[in-house]
């Protein structure tokens, strides 16, 4: 079955700098790659997702990126604020029965 | 409100006690989840449901069991709770018949088994 794993699992980055979180999947038939963000007491959330017939999308501070040939997407955040500081999650699925299967999450510290 | 609410937010039980944690959605959604999260270890998936009548285990469904007999309810059952599943717990919900794949989660409920 489909294996998610996700890298790091801490992060600590300076307020105005980028980060970048990376996940890795094993099904080559995986075709939707989601990324949720939960705060601290709240619920995940989605923040951004891409399908596998495109290789990038943004939305505005936000990126991910995909290598469906080395199986591995990431995250991108740029200039980050404190409001960044979350954990965050990569998923994968595939049409066929849109099962997630989720990587172990990213605790991101913005230090100000 | 479009939502996904789940009931209770807070239990605290003994081993053995049956207990039913109630999740319903309001946005006609098709498919349903439930899922627990442990420090360390991310959300893993107990049960899903792709429509009325129609459940499938997830990674983790040993020691509990789900119905859905109307679109909106997806509860979870834990027939004899044991310590190992104390947990924080969340339902999700998708529509995953328009071909979009965003889940909708529940504000969660943390459950406690002594």
């Amino acid at each position: 079955g489909e294996n998610v794993e996700q890298h790091p699992s801490t992060l600590s980055v300076q307020e105005g700098d980028s980060a970048v979180i990376k996940c890795t999947y094993s099904d080559s038939a995986s075709n939707y790659f989601p990324w949720y963000k939960q705060e601290l007491g709240k619920r995940p959330q989605l923040i951004i997702d891409i399908r596998s017939n495109v290789g990038e999308k943004k939305d505005q501070r936000i990126a991910v990126t995909l290598n469906k040939t080395a199986k591995h997407f990431s995250l991108h955040i740029t200039e980050t604020q404190p409001e960044d500081s979350a954990v965050y999650f990569c998923a994968a699925s595939k049409t066929s029965n849109y099962q997630l299967i989720w990587g172990a999450g990213t605790k991101l510290i913005i230090k100000p | 409100e479009a939502q996904v609410t789940q009931n209770p937010r807070y239990l605290i039980t003994v081993t053995g006690k049956k207990l039913t944690v109630t999740c319903s959605q309001n946005m006609n959604h098709e498919y349903m989840s439930w899922y627990r999260q442990d420090p360390g270890l991310g959300l893993r998936q107990i049960y899903y449901s792709m429509n009325v009548e129609v459940t499938d285990k997830g990674d983790v469904p040993e020691g509990y069991k789900v119905s859905r007999k109307e679109k909106r309810n997806f509860p979870l059952i834990l027939e004899s709770p044991s310590p190992n599943q104390t947990s924080l717990y969340f339902c999700a919900s998708s529509p995953s018949s328009q071909g979009r794949n965003e889940q909708f989660f529940g504000p969660g409920t943390r459950l406690t088994v002594l």
